[in-house]
């Protein structure tokens, strides 16, 4: 069964401190691995979609990385605008799942001024 | 692009009232489309698959007469709660992925159901 585990649930930074948000995980046969940017009361916002090790991506202060048993998103200069709880998930290669994403329960991040 | 939208944005009923969530993508075509269901403080847990003209394959656990699904065409799905009950008070969020392209999956912006 897909297991996925992000930590720390909560992260608290000052604005321009910057940090790294973990997010392990086990798969049967990884087809992906997405970061999402959940803000309260709304629906996941996408950022980032990994497919294998080694594998990064960025946009703007955010940075993922891949390797075979887990994902960091690194958070550079964080703004209090970033203030949001960030989703890992993923999609593994058994089709008869419809491709679903199995999600962890987030980080909980917060950057005050 | 890539955007899904959800109506109504929530909803408040009775108890042992029927309530229909609708999910539509709005600048592209989804096979498949994906509903979720969050509790506070919780992460997202799906409920079902649903594929355009066919039936909705459920997650264990998830009552299929209690949370109809219908995906009537590639921009529509709908998630009907019948006979609901205060315990399905929760925050429902549909996905869909783009039909013919990568797997990511486009968040709705969810619906936050109350039952009295």
């Amino acid at each position: 069964e897909d297991q996925v585990t992000q930590s720390p649930e909560a992260l608290r930074l000052q604005e321009g401190e910057s940090s790294s948000l973990n997010c392990s995980y086990t798969v049967s046969g990884l087809r992906g691995l997405f970061w999402y940017r959940q803000d309260p009361g709304k629906g996941p916002e996408f950022l980032f979609t990994l497919y294998s090790a080694g594998e990064e991506k960025e946009k703007e202060r955010l940075k993922a990385t891949l390797t075979k048993k887990e994902s960091f998103l690194h958070i550079t200069a964080p703004k209090p605008e970033d203030s949001a709880t960030y989703l890992c998930a993923v999609q593994g290669s058994d089709s008869n799942s419809g491709y679903a994403l199995n999600f962890g329960k987030g980080t909980s991040l917060l950057v005050t001024p | 692009g890539a955007v899904v939208s959800q109506h109504p944005s929530w909803v408040i009923c009775k108890s042992g009232t029927s309530v229909k969530i609708e999910c539509r993508s709005l600048d592209f075509q989804a096979t498949t489309m994906f509903w979720y269901r969050q509790f506070p403080k919780q992460s997202l847990m799906l409920m079902a698959t649903s594929n355009e003209g066919s039936k909705a394959t459920y997650e264990q656990g998830v009552e299929k007469d209690k949370f109809l699904i219908n995906h009537a065409s590639l921009t529509l799905s709908t998630l009907t709660v019948t006979s609901a009950h205060p315990e399905d008070s929760s925050f429902y969020i549909c996905s869909a992925d783009v039909s013919g392209s990568t797997d990511t999956q486009y968040f709705g912006p969810g619906t936050r159901l109350t039952v009295l």
